[in-house]
């Protein structure tokens, strides 16, 4: 089993849909869990980082479930800008400071 | 601030030769990272520094060679070159503080091993 999975997709939406992607991760152990966005060809981006307690930042709404051990992101609202790849990572259970990154799930949004 | 930034960002070698990919950070992290991206296979860790002077392998360090004489920079080494490093390389940092593992990246360098 992969240490982080997610669904490659393409999702592909139209413009003002919600979306929202799925990860799991196989140690329960991790500590830290982040999404990351990844345009064509360019650097991953930090989009937030995900909080037991759930978190918000804008259209963006990022749930983490302990017992599952899943991580969700949900995109409101979408934007063509918002086509991307979405990359789950989750902290290294035995050394916080590596990251375990998911293949990333691609986003169109189509107008 | 720049950042993170990567010098190449593009460059053709020729198998056997070398190269040195450099990373420079302005933020003051302590954690500085070096990642291949290929096709399907995702982000891989190559090799990582916690800190000026010491450095220590990650997932696939082989044909790899990394110094981290200044804290701001991070200069990945390629000895003697194989197709098989034709990929993109980011460089990453991280902050010192508790709980702060998130990695921010530079633009990357992609490299053609021909």
């Amino acid at each position: 089993r992969k240490e982080v999975e997610q669904d490659p997709g393409p999702f592909n939406v139209p413009e003002g849909a919600t979306v929202a992607f799925n990860c799991t991760y196989s140690n329960s152990a991790s500590q830290s869990f982040f999404w990351y966005r990844q345009d064509c060809r360019k650097e991953p981006k930090l989009l937030m980082s995900v909080y037991s307690s759930g978190n918000e930042d804008g259209r963006f709404t990022a749930q983490l479930n302990r017992a599952s051990q899943y991580i969700s992101l949900l995109i409101r609202d979408s934007k063509l800008s918002d086509s991307a790849t979405y990359l789950c990572v989750v902290t290294n259970a035995g050394n916080n400071r590596k990251l375990i990154w998911g293949l990333g799930t691609s986003l169109a949004v189509n107008p | 601030n720049a950042g993170v930034t990567q010098t190449p960002k593009f460059r053709v070698l020729k198998t056997g030769q070398s190269m040195t990919l450099l990373c420079a950070q302005d933020m003051n992290h302590e954690y500085m990272y070096w990642y291949r991206q290929d096709p399907g296979m995702g982000l891989r860790l190559i090799h990582y520094s916690v800190g000026e002077g010491t450095t220590a392998k990650g997932e696939v360090p082989d044909g790899y060679n990394v110094s981290r004489l200044k804290k701001q920079n991070f200069l990945l080494g390629l000895e003697s070159a194989a197709p098989s490093q034709t990929s993109v390389y980011f460089c990453a940092s991280s902050p010192t503080t508790y709980g702060g593992y998130e990695q921010y990246f530079g633009p990357g360098t992609r490299l053609t091993v021909t």
